[in-house]
């Protein structure tokens, strides 16, 4: 089992539609989440982290859940601009090394 | 600016050659990190520097080696042992205190001719 994982999409919607992405992470130990962005051919950039209360920033609302070891991201009123690849990441705590999961492709559509 | 420059964009190696990536930061970082990104897949960490002269293996440490002898500098080699080298190899920082958030080179595309 991998230990951060995610729908690889794409996850094809409309501008101007509410879409949501989960992550689930194996490591219980794990201390801090994130959303990373990465657009196509570029290096991926922080979006946002995630709280355990939740936080919101914008059109964007992660959540976390670490009872059932799963993160989200709600991107709502998505903008062509959201196009890009969501890469949820995990930091275990040693060494503070992070985890990358594999991605979810997002393609919004006019 | 303050940033994480790495060089070249695109290198092409031949079979049997060694390569080495640059990878520069003036953000004053003291960690730095190198991965590698195959298409479709997550980053994967091949190895990180705490600090200056030191380094330890990520995940797939095989094939590769570093060095750290300045503060701002972490190149990368490729060395003939990688057998399967094409990737997407990405540079990271972070600053001390905050280690859980890593700020990213535009990264280099290895192809193998």
């Amino acid at each position: 089992r991998k230990e951060v994982e995610q729908d690889p999409g794409p996850f094809n919607v409309p501008e101007g539609a509410t879409v949501a992405f989960n992550c689930t992470y194996s490591n219980s130990a794990s201390q801090s989440f994130f959303w990373y962005r990465q657009d196509c051919r570029k290096e991926p950039k922080l979006l946002m982290s995630v709280y355990s209360s939740g936080n919101e920033d914008g059109r964007f609302t992660a959540q976390l859940n670490r009872a059932s070891q799963y993160i989200s991201l709600l991107i709502r009123d998505s903008k062509l601009s959201d196009s890009a690849t969501y890469l949820c990441v995990v930091n275990v705590g040693a060494g503070n090394m992070l985890t990358f999961g594999g991605g979810t492709r997002l393609m919004v559509k006019p | 600016d303050g940033g994480i420059t790495q060089s070249p964009k695109y290198l092409f190696r031949k079979e049997g050659q060694n390569v080495t990536l640059s990878c520069e930061q003036n953000l004053n970082h003291d960690a730095m990190y190198w991965y590698r990104q195959d298409p479709g897949q997550g980053l994967r960490l091949i190895y990180y520097s705490q600090i200056v002269n030191d380094f330890q293996k990520g995940d797939i440490a095989e094939g590769y080696s570093v060095s750290r002898e300045k503060k701002e500098s972490f190149p990368l080699t490729v060395t003939s042992a990688q057998k399967n080298p094409t990737a997407f190899y990405l540079c990271a920082s972070s600053s001390p205190g905050r280690q859980e958030t890593q700020y990213f080179g535009p990264g280099t595309r290895l192809l193998v001719l």
